[in-house]
């Protein structure tokens, strides 16, 4: 089934412990994402990959990485979580970046709490 | 500046009754529009596109560049249609959707 899989679906960490959360799409699609989603605001990008080793900021990227070493793949890490980062965070996947834009498949979401 | 603006954030309606969800957007150039739903405890999903112009579980969206809108209808609300709407806009570089803040949808009989 051509779909994008997010782990872990739940996360309960403290402040300051280094976690990941991956993302893998079995779609062959070239672009990759991440939102989160917060009550009151929807989706927000975090940073994008157009390709294999191509990625970029998106509107909150502050206290994340990313990387895109294989296409399918594209974790996030958070290096030191802190609380403001607690969110419903996911994961997207289309057939490439740029005009015209293609259709996004999200992953189930990871929740994310961080006390 | 690109943005995309939903003054709703809850609609509820009786099972029957006609839905418009609102949906306006701020761009220069041609828009590229969707909506996603996301049903309870579901992943968001594609509902529709502008540039396809079809029907889905009975919903049609319609962009309206002089009113800059792409307003989201159904002539009669189903109780399987209560879910949250995102409207959301391609930036123009085509690296990322800008989503508006979602309106819930809630049909009750």
């Amino acid at each position: 089934e051509a779909q994008v899989t997010q782990n872990p679906r739940y996360l309960i960490t403290v402040t300051g412990k280094k976690l990941t959360v991956t993302c893998s799409q079995n779609m062959n699609h070239e672009y990759m994402s991440w939102y989160r989603q917060d009550p009151g605001l929807g989706l927000r990008q975090i940073y994008y990959s157009m390709n294999v080793e191509v990625t970029d900021k998106g509107d909150v990227p502050e206290g994340y990485k990313v990387s895109r070493k294989e296409k399918r793949n594209f974790p996030l890490i958070l290096e030191s979580p802190s609380p403001n980062q607690t969110s419903l965070y996911f994961c997207a996947s289309s057939l490439q970046g740029g005009r015209p834009v293609e259709t996004q498949y999200f992953g189930p979401g990871t929740r994310l709490l961080v006390l | 500046a690109q943005r995309v603006t939903q003054p709703e954030k809850l609609l509820s309606v009786f099972k029957g009754a006609p839905v418009e969800l609102k949906c306006n957007y701020s761009y220069s150039g041609s828009p590229e529009l969707f909506w996603y739903v996301q049903y309870s405890r579901q992943r968001l999903q594609l509902l529709l596109r502008h540039i396809s112009r079809e029907s889905i579980k009975g919903f049609t969206a319609d962009l309206n560049k002089g009113e800059t809108s792409f307003h989201l209808k159904k002539p009669f609300a189903q109780e399987e249609d209560s879910a949250m709407y995102y409207c959301a806009l391609g930036s123009q570089a085509g690296t990322a959707l800008i989503f508006g803040k979602g309106t819930t949808l809630s049909v009750s009989s």
